[in-house]
């Protein structure tokens, strides 16, 4: 299966400043169809998770531009320019160019 | 609104069978890949098995292969998972996900294996 690895698992951020998370794959998820399927999601607090990100960096309908996603092969970023209380939660990253499709064991984003 | 609303969880003896039901609103289940997610308590997201628009195709994670069933009624514009030989470890709350134009979770039921 492909291991997916957060770092780091717990973010301090201040408000107004940027927000980096880091999610590597144990395998390159390059598609034979040439796509990248990396996904992120954000899960707040007593919430069902929400679709942030599709394809590494394509942003679901209604997502704020301030969240971003880049990456390629094993290494992708989800990027938050200017961090808001409301985007306390846990990040996951989860890769579906493979069956089974895993999630990340998450990053927990707060305050400082 | 677009939403999946899930039902059919409770408390279950270890070995013991569950279905869970998850019925779309304004997100029609016959277009789309459906899938189901759990998160036991505490912890984070594990993707549970999948099933392809034309309800055929499936795929489980390796650690319920053999004892869930995913399914899905057109008519209806429901997904189902049948659970049975439950373990402690099954615990979790079981969220219904399609995948459509939009991602869309429902708000989850949960699921106890215990003695």
């Amino acid at each position: 299966d492909v291991v997916m690895t957060h770092s780091p698992l717990s973010l301090p951020v201040t408000l107004g400043q940027p927000a980096s998370i880091s999610c590597r794959s144990s395998q390159s998820l390059a598609h034979s169809d040439g796509n990248t399927y990396l996904d992120w999601f954000q899960q707040r607090p007593g919430q069902s998770p929400r679709h942030l990100i599709y394809q590494v960096s394509k942003r679901e309908s209604g997502v704020p531009d301030r969240f971003s996603g880049s990456g390629s092969g094993t290494d992708f970023t989800l990027k938050i320019s200017r961090v808001e209380a409301e985007d306390v939660a846990v990040y996951y990253c989860m890769q579906r160019s493979y069956w089974p499709h895993t999630f990340g064991q998450g990053t927990k984003l707060e305050i400082k | 609104e677009v939403q999946l609303v899930e039902s059919g969880g409770g408390l279950v003896q270890p070995g013991g069978s569950l279905r869970l039901s998850c019925v779309g609103s304004g997100f029609t289940v016959r277009n789309s890949w459906m899938s189901w997610v759990r998160q036991a308590p505490g912890e984070g997201l594990e993707w549970v098995a999948n099933v392809e628009p034309e309800g055929i195709e499936k795929y489980y994670v390796d650690s319920v292969k053999g004892r869930f069933s995913i399914s899905k009624d057109d008519a209806r514009n429901s997904l189902y998972l049948q659970m049975n030989s439950l373990r402690v470890d099954d615990t979790a709350v079981y969220f219904c996900v399609g995948w459509s134009t939009e991602n869309i979770w429902g708000q989850g039921t949960r699921v106890t294996v215990s003695s």
